[in-house]
């Protein structure tokens, strides 16, 4: 009964492959998120979903390439991958006709390595 | 600058004592104020929300707000060994589907000692 999932949870590659982080949510939240945290715990918004469509795009490389088949999965490509891109990616679904609008759920988070 | 600024810490305090969380923030524009919690090696966990100006109580948590020092803050009763963890501060201007993003600080390690 998992909230906000992502897969994988590790994730090891050498520089210049190309990889993906899937994220599923079974809340029933229409806004779905992508955030960095790096090594200084620092997170920061990378892409907003809100129904399948992109409201937020903040100033992230080409190489990283959100997609979101449905309103309950946001997975994340990237491509070319750089030493630079080593952190924790988590993923993040909200419900935007709530109350507030804006209480978001987190999910565990992968951590990728870039050798 | 940062727009939202933590203290990092470490702070360190002993079993039962009542902790203080600050931030603060440059921008008067942020609305809604968030604190989360993050165990090592997790996700952050939404712990409080609030709106405007003013105090949110909910068990040995309160948030509390004031907008005109543009300073939050939060406070834990009778902290415990499980309180130990990260604390962010985050906040917004209005909803997320109209493109409103979450600003996060840095986050506050705290560490209670039994």
């Amino acid at each position: 009964d998992t909230a906000v999932s992502q897969t994988p949870k590790y994730l090891v590659t050498q520089m210049g492959n190309d990889k993906s982080i899937k994220c599923e949510q079974n809340l029933g939240h229409d806004t779905m998120y992508w955030y960095k945290q790096d090594s200084k715990k620092f997170l920061k918004i990378m892409f907003s979903y809100n129904n399948k469509e992109l409201i937020i795009n903040e100033t992230v490389p080409n190489r990283f390439s959100p997609k979101s088949p449905d309103k309950a999965h946001l997975n994340l490509h990237i491509n070319s991958l750089e030493l630079g891109d080593s952190a924790v990616y988590f993923c993040a679904s909200s419900k935007s006709t709530g109350r507030w609008g804006n209480e978001q759920f987190f999910g565990p988070g992968t951590r990728l390595t870039v050798l | 600058q940062k727009e939202v600024e933590q203290d990092p810490g470490p702070l360190s305090v002993p079993e039962g004592a009542i902790v203080s969380l600050n931030c603060t923030y440059s921008n008067s524009a942020f609305q809604y104020f968030m604190w989360y919690r993050q165990y090592s090696r997790k996700g952050p966990e939404l712990l409080m929300y609030t709106y405007s100006s003013g105090n949110k109580e909910d068990g040995r948590f309160t948030a509390q707000v004031d907008k005109s020092s543009k300073y939050i803050s939060l406070f834990i009763r009778d902290s415990q060994p499980s309180d130990s963890a990260t604390y962010l501060c985050a906040m917004t201007k209005g909803r997320s589907n109209a493109g409103n993003m979450l600003t996060f600080g840095g986050g506050t390690r705290l560490m209670v000692k039994p």
